[in-house]
């Protein structure tokens, strides 16, 4: 298996504009996370997937973020506008099951608004 | 949210040390806790996962649980320098079955 899978790696975006970040998750993992990371905050948890059904939103900063999974094979981080705070690393994780066994990471998009 | 604690360090150890990286957490109903590895510019990997109390031994890592002081550790024998890493200590949150995530401890191998 390729494993997760995020697009893009690398993100440099003028403030105001629109970003989207990708994810294809592990074929067969019913649960998809989006999370992001800073050196401030650490690991924070955006929002969770359980079989393309949003789950927990309550990580979501603002109204300026939001995120789709059309179907079990893709998902979607849409920040508008952005803004230079939400310059950050977002990491796209999938897991067969609960968070029993664990998360399995993609590479992350390192988004940088200037 | 449930919190997860951990130091932030850096932790320095000379290459062949045991290496000692501790974890709390606040949510006594957690049944699951891991250790992700982190390089610098990388995603998060999993090396370890503990889900009763005591020791779980794999290869040079060692997890400790103790659930009566929400305690939970890592120790890595033999250190070497690509060991150099943040180690993420990852706890499931029992409401809404996910991981939280202390904020990491660096380590330093030094050859």
């Amino acid at each position: 298996d390729a494993g997760v899978i995020q697009s893009p790696r690398h993100e440099v975006t003028e403030m105001g504009q629109e970003v989207t970040l990708r994810c294809k998750p592990i074929s067969g993992h019913d649960y998809l996370f989006w999370y992001r990371q800073t050196m401030m905050r650490g690991l924070e948890l955006l929002i969770y997937f359980n079989n393309n059904v949003p789950i927990d939103d309550s990580g979501m900063p603002e109204d300026r973020f939001s995120a789709k999974m059309p179907n079990a094979s893709f998902s979607t981080l849409k920040i508008q506008p952005s803004e230079p705070r939400d310059s950050a690393v977002y990491f796209c994780a999938s897991s067969p099951t609960t968070a029993r066994y664990g998360y399995t990471f993609g590479s992350g998009t390192r988004l940088t608004v200037v | 949210q449930k919190e997860v604690e951990q130091n932030s360090g850096p932790l320095s150890v000379p290459e062949g040390a045991i290496a000692s990286l501790n974890c709390t957490y606040s949510d006594r109903g957690s049944q699951s806790f891991f250790w992700y590895r982190q390089y610098s510019g990388k995603s998060p990997e999993l090396i370890m996962s503990i889900y009763s109390n005591g020791d779980k031994e794999d290869g040079r890592f060692t997890a400790q649980l103790n659930k009566a002081s929400q305690y939970v550790s890592l120790l890595i024998r033999d250190s070497q320098p690509s060991d150099s890493a943040t180690y993420l200590c990852a706890v499931n949150e029992v409401v809404g079955q996910k991981l939280v995530f202390g904020t990491g401890t660096r380590l330093l191998v030094s050859p």
